[in-house]
């Protein structure tokens, strides 16, 4: 139990051009999905915190209106980069908490290259 | 804010050789997990320490919870080279503004050398 899945997997666009990663909880509903960023051989850096239903809480020196997050439903979350540049090229990791527990499980992440 | 941070960066060991990674958090926690991510994948999840003075082993991991609630360890015995990848610690605040989010350390590189 307890699987996230990512889609896509991997993506590589054009400078200015916009990307939407989805994150899906397949068996158990999510009431909090985690955003993360990952350099290479660096740490996770969490972007955002998004709750069904309402706004996402984005972390410090994160640009809402560039990194847009929807939580529709308890088992899908969206992370939409927009008008994406070179220096946006990244490993975008999404994990997803379930009700009454602390424990994240991650999806497999998002590679994403901006040309 | 919070702060976690783990040492070394990088561990270098024989095959057979035992290892250790340390974390120390700025602020009390209320819990520390531990992660392994391999070379090009994701982090998957090891394990979850909750009390004070806690120890949990896992066949050759041994995860260590300080009794001030700040500092923890993962202990591996004989390395083997499955043993390769980035060990990350994280830590969820006690409480405060970040209660519930997870801070990850920096993450220690294990090579393994057969």
């Amino acid at each position: 139990g307890a699987v996230v899945s990512q889609h896509p997997s991997w993506v590589i666009c054009k400078s200015g051009t916009s990307v939407k990663i989805e994150c899906r909880s397949l068996d158990f509903q999510a009431t909090t999905m985690f955003w993360y960023r990952q350099f290479p051989k660096q740490s996770l850096m969490l972007m955002a915190t998004s709750n069904e239903g309402s706004k996402a809480t984005y972390e410090q020196g994160v640009e809402k209106d560039k990194f847009l997050i929807n939580h529709a439903s308890l088992t899908l979350s969206t992370l939409t980069v927009t008008s994406a540049h070179p220096e946006d090229s990244s490993f975008y990791i999404c994990s997803a908490e379930a009700q009454g527990r602390e424990t994240q499980y991650f999806g497999p992440g998002t590679r994403l290259l901006v040309l | 804010g919070q702060q976690v941070m783990q040492i070394p960066q990088y561990q270098h060991v024989q095959e057979g050789e035992d290892f250790t990674t340390y974390c120390n958090s700025s602020t009390t926690l209320s819990n520390i997990q531990w992660y392994k991510q391999r070379p090009g994948g994701h982090p998957v999840f090891l394990i979850q320490l909750v009390k004070s003075g806690e120890v949990k082993k896992q066949k050759r991991l041994t995860f260590q919870f300080g009794e001030a609630k700040k500092n923890s360890s993962l202990h591996i015995t004989a390395t083997q080279t499955t043993d390769v990848g980035t060990y990350f610690c994280a830590g969820t605040n006690a409480g405060g503004t970040s209660y519930g989010k997870l801070t990850f350390g920096q993450g220690t590189i294990l090579t393994v050398h057969p």
